[in-house]
């Protein structure tokens, strides 16, 4: 079946610690997202990205990070620089060339603090 | 920075009894999505509006797009406990390959 994998569904971080959440697409999407949903909120736009070795920052970027080395891929670095990460964190894929794609979501990773 | 407004943030209904949230932009948008988000789940794509003033139906769901692309809406008439779920509509600015997420409306059903 197509869609988008994440991993892993649970994810615990120490303090200081850098933790990288997985997300695979197989759906031959160009695009990319990670978006940051706290309980009671909306999704807030982390990075994109368009294209393969090319993304952009969101609205909430600082104390994150990304790669896009294949079309596939498109991991996610919380970084110790982000104090509060606690979060559900949602990968989603739609494709390009036509701006009224639909996103296609993952099943998310919750982070929590040890 | 853009920002797009929902309301309400939660609502209460009896089944059989209608629901309805709104959106609205501060900036005009080249089109909108609903999505539907399940309890413990993903968000959902329902539909998109393009077109202003465009109303699109879905069964019991009826969508409207503001003359002005800066608001819409999500009707359900006769809501059952199926509807549970939290609605986000998500707006795109035009030139940017980029959607801006409302916060949400969180529906609950008593049946």
């Amino acid at each position: 079946d197509g869609g988008i994998t994440q991993s892993p569904k649970y994810l615990f971080r120490k303090e200081g610690q850098n933790v990288t959440l997985s997300c695979e697409q197989n759906l031959n999407h160009d695009a990319m997202y990670w978006y940051r949903q706290d309980p009671g909120q909306g999704l807030r736009l982390i990075y994109y990205s368009q294209i393969v070795n090319d993304f952009q920052k969101g609205d909430i970027a600082e104390g994150y990070s990304v790669s896009r080395e294949k079309k596939e891929s498109f991991p996610l670095t919380v970084t110790s620089a982000q104090k509060n990460p606690t979060a559900f964190y949602l990968c989603a894929s739609s494709r390009m060339g036509d701006s009224n794609q639909p996103q296609h979501f993952g099943d998310g990773t919750r982070l929590s603090i040890l | 920075g853009q920002q797009v407004m929902q309301i309400p943030q939660y609502q209460h209904v009896q089944e059989g009894e209608d629901f309805t949230t709104y959106c609205n932009s501060s900036t005009t948008l080249s089109n909108i999505q609903w999505y539907k988000q399940r309890p413990g789940g993903h968000p959902v794509f329902l539909i998109q509006l393009v077109k202003s003033g465009e109303v699109k139906k879905q069964k019991r769901l009826t969508f409207q797009f503001g003359e002005a692309k800066k608001n819409s809406s999500l009707h359900i008439t006769a809501t059952q406990t199926t509807d549970v779920g939290t609605y986000f509509c998500a707006g795109r600015v035009y030139n940017f390959n980029k959607f801006y997420f409302g916060s949400g409306t969180k529906l609950n059903v008593k049946p």
